[in-house]
C-alpha cells in the first residue's frame, strides 16, 4: 500500500523559534495532502490542504501566517510553524491522496503519515 | 458544516466482550471509513465502506453501513487487548477533506 512518511517524528523547541515538518509520499504521487493536528485524547482536526503547485487552503480559525505550508512537488509538503508557542504543542499528522488509489471509484483514498510531536517549552 | 457524531466516547471492557462503535450524521456522504490511531502513531485505515447498506467483515470486525449513507457501525466480537485503541470514523464527500469524528477510544482489559 501507499506510504506516507513525515519527518521529524518528534521535536522539543524553544519558545519563539521556527520548526519545519516534512510530509512524504513514498510510492505515490499526491497532488493533495493534508495536514491535520490532535491535542491529547481528541480527534483530529484539519488544519490546512495543500496542493502542489499552489497555495495552501486553510480551515477556518487556522492562522496562515503562523503555520506556513509548502508543496513544491508532488511527494512533498512542508508545515512551518512560525515563532512557536507552548500552546502550539500537537501531534501534526499529514496525509496524502492518491488520486489513482482506487481506480475510478467514488472516493480518494487519503494515507496517513505516522505523526509528528511537536514540544514548545 | 459536515459533522460526525461518533459514541461512545470512551468505553471499557474485558477481554472476550461484545462491543458495537455508532457513527451518526445528518449529512449524506459518498462513503465512510474506519480508522485506528494507536498512541504515538497516525491513524490507520481498517476499512471504506461505500455502498448503503453494506456490511464488511474483517476477522472479528464488522462494519456496516447505513442504507441512507449517513451512518455506520463497527462491532468487534470477543474483544481482546489488542484491540485497544482510538476508532475514528470519516466521512467522505467528492473532493473534499475527510471529515472525522471525534473518535472512540477503546481500553480492553484482560
Amino acid at each position: 500500500g501507499a506510504v506516507v512518511s513525515q519527518h521529524p517524528s518528534w521535536v522539543i523547541c524553544k519558545s519563539g523559534t521556527s520548526v519545519k515538518i516534512e510530509c512524504r509520499s513514498l510510492d505515490f504521487q499526491a497532488t493533495t495532502m493534508f495536514w491535520y493536528r490532535q491535542f491529547p485524547k481528541q480527534s483530529l482536526m484539519l488544519m490546512a490542504t495543500s496542493n502542489e503547485g499552489s497555495k495552501a487552503t486553510y480551515e477556518q480559525g487556522v492562522e496562515k501566517d503562523k503555520f506556513l505550508i509548502n508543496h513544491a512537488s508532488l511527494t512533498l509538503s512542508t508545515l512551518t510553524v512560525t515563532s512557536a508557542h507552548p500552546e502550539d504543542s500537537s501531534f501534526y499528522i499529514c496525509s496524502a491522496r492518491d488520486p489513482l488509489a482506487g481506480g475510478i471509484t467514488s472516493y480518494n483514498e487519503q494515507f496517513f503519515g505516522p505523526g509528528t510531536r511537536l514540544t514548545v517549552l | 458544516t459536515q459533522l460526525l457524531e461518533q459514541s461512545p466516547q470512551f468505553l471499557s471492557i474485558q477481554e472476550g466482550e461484545n462491543l458495537t462503535v455508532y457513527c451518526n450524521s445528518s449529512s449524506v456522504f459518498s462513503s465512510l471509513q474506519w480508522y485506528r490511531q494507536e498512541p504515538g502513531e497516525g491513524p490507520v485505515l481498517l476499512v471504506t465502506v461505500v455502498t448503503g447498506g453494506e456490511v464488511k467483515k474483517l476477522k472479528r470486525l464488522t462494519f456496516q453501513f447505513g442504507d441512507a449513507r449517513k451512518d455506520s457501525s463497527l462491532h468487534i466480537t470477543a474483544a481482546q487487548p489488542g484491540d485497544t485503541g482510538l476508532y475514528l470514523c470519516a466521512g467522505i464527500s467528492g473532493n473534499t477533506p475527510l471529515v472525522f469524528g471525534k473518535g472512540t477510544r477503546l481500553s480492553v482489559i484482560a
